[in-house]
C-alpha cells in the first residue's frame, strides 16, 4: 500500500529543545516536501527536495532545516523551536518532473511549542 | 509567482443542497489546479485536478470543478450535499515549471446541516 508516514503524530515541547519530525514514503518518489498548516493561511511550503542531497527553500523556511540522505526519508529539524512554530505539519511526495501529478500527503504532525 | 484565494472560510449548507466553494487564482503562466479535502484529524486527499484538456473536471464523491481562464476561477461544486462531505477544502495551484511549488488557498470549512 502506498504510504507516507510521519512520526510523531503529536508532540508538545518547550522553547529551544531541538526536535526532529520524521517522514518516510514507500512510493519511490524523488520529490518530497514539508508544509505547515495554520488557520486561515492554508498550507505553506517550508522546504522541498527534488532528489537525494537536493533541497530547496519554500515559502517559510526560517527556523527549519531538512536533510535528504536517502530517497525514502525527509526529516524536518527544528534546532531551536519557538512558540510561533506551533502548527500542524504535513509531509508530501510526488514524481518531480510532472508538476500536474498528485501530491500524496502524510497524516500530519501536530506540534505545540510552549 | 502564483496565489490562490478562497472566498469564504466557512460555508454552511443543508443536506441535499448545492455545494459551491469558490476559488480564484493568479498565475503568470497556465496553471495546474487542484482541490484537496481534509477530513478531521487526517491528511489531505486529492478530490480532483485540472492539468490540460477538458475544462470541466470530475472528481471523487460527486464533486466537479470548472476551469474558467477568463475568470481565473476553479470553483468546486456538488449538486447535493451529504453529511459526509463536512470537511475542510483546499484549492491549490502549481505552475508548469521545475519549481514544483504547490500554493494553497486558506481553506474553506464546509458544514452540512441535517
Amino acid at each position: 500500500e502506498a504510504q507516507v508516514t510521519q512520526n510523531p503524530r503529536y508532540l508538545i515541547t518547550v522553547t529551544g529543545k531541538k526536535l526532529t519530525v520524521t517522514c518516510s514514503q514507500n512510493m519511490n518518489h524523488e520529490y518530497m516536501s514539508w508544509y505547515r498548516q495554520d488557520p486561515g493561511l492554508g498550507l505553506r511550503q517550508i522546504y522541498y527536495s527534488m532528489n537525494v542531497e537536493v533541497t530547496d527553500k519554500g515559502d517559510v523556511p526560517e527556523g527549519y532545516k531538512v536533510s535528504r540522505k536517502e530517497k525514502r526519508n525527509f526529516p524536518l529539524i527544528l534546532e531551536s523551536p519557538s512558540p510561533n512554530q506551533t502548527s500542524l505539519y504535513f509531509c508530501a511526495t510526488r514524481v518531480p518532473r510532472r508538476t500536474g501529478d498528485t501530491q500524496y500527503f502524510g497524516p500530519g504532525t501536530r506540534l505545540t511549542v510552549l | 509567482a502564483q496565489s490562490v484565494t478562497q472566498l469564504g472560510s466557512h460555508v454552511s449548507v443543508s443536506e441535499g443542497a448545492l455545494v459551491l466553494l469558490r476559488c480564484n487564482y493568479s498565475s503568470s503562466v497556465p496553471p495546474y489546479l487542484f482541490w484537496y479535502v481534509q477530513y478531521p484529524n487526517q491528511g489531505l486527499q486529492l478530490l480532483l485536478k485540472y492539468t490540460t484538456g477538458a475544462t470541466l473536471v470530475k472528481g471523487i464523491n460527486g464533486f466537479e470543478a470548472e476551469f474558467k481562464k477568463s475568470e481565473t476561477s476553479f470553483h468546486l461544486t456538488k449538486p447535493s450535499a451529504h453529511m459526509s462531505d463536512a470537511a475542510e477544502y483546499f484549492c491549490a495551484v502549481a505552475l508548469n515549471n521545475a519549481g514544483n511549488m504547490l500554493t494553497f488557498g486558506g481553506g474553506t470549512r464546509l458544514m452540512v446541516k441535517p
